[in-house]
């Protein structure tokens, strides 16, 4: 099956630590995409990369940081400058550029303890 | 700001009727998107609208795009229970841009 897998689903961090998010995509997509998502509010792009090995800052990019190693993968570290870590966390990737039609990952549910 | 705005915020209908949603955006687009969400689950995609396009049908969905009035709306028509969800917009503004989501609407269908 192809498609777009997050980890965990839920996760739980203690204030100061730094916690890192999985996406791993199969559908062979060059772009890819973290979305913060808060109750009763629409997503937010945190870190976008349209290639391998290169990434771009997206509206709320502070206190987090990205990799693009591989075409499949691109992990989200929430860093403990992030003062409001506690949120919905959504992958996502598309073929080509942003304009694209966009597959989402499950999502991870990040709460701060 | 947040470029796309869907109107109403919520919405509750009886199964079988129809269900229209909104979006107004400001600026020129490339094209808009609208996506469904599940509670607590990623997002769908459910059907894109070119600039030059005024209409598309998906199966019971038909969007249509009006340039001159910055908005968009999505008809469901004859609505599921299964329909229950957050409707999104997103917009794009050029072919390599990013997508711009607004906050969504809550459709409840009643069984």
């Amino acid at each position: 099956d192809g498609g777009i897998t997050q980890s965990p689903k839920y996760l739980f961090r203690k204030e100061g630590q730094n916690v890192t998010l999985s996406c791993e995509q199969n559908l062979n997509h060059d772009a890819m995409y973290w979305y913060r998502q808060d109750p009763g509010q629409g997503l937010r792009l945190i870190y976008y990369s349209q290639i391998v090995n290169d990434f771009q800052k997206g509206d709320i990019a502070e206190g987090y940081s990205v990799s693009r190693e591989k075409k499949e993968s691109f992990p989200l570290t929430v860093t403990s400058a992030q003062k409001n870590p506690t949120a919905f966390y959504l992958c996502a990737s598309s073929l080509g550029g942003g304009a694209l039609e966009q597959f989402f990952g499950p999502g991870t549910r990040l709460t701060v303890l | 700001s947040q470029q796309g705005e869907e109107d109403p915020q919520a919405l509750s209908i009886q199964e079988g009727e129809n269900a229209t949603m909104n979006c107004s955006y400001k600026t020129s687009i490339n094209n808009l998107q609208w996506y469904r969400q599940n509670s607590g689950r990623g997002l769908v995609h459910l059907i894109l609208i070119r600039s030059n396009e005024r209409e598309k049908h998906s199966g019971r969905l038909r969007v249509t795009l009006d340039t001159s009035k910055k908005s968009s709306s999505l008809l469901i028509t004859a609505s599921r229970a299964a329909d229950t969800a957050s409707y999104f917009c997103a917009t794009s503004t050029g072919a390599n841009s990013k997508l711009t989501f607004g906050k969504g609407i809550t459709l409840s269908v009643r069984p």
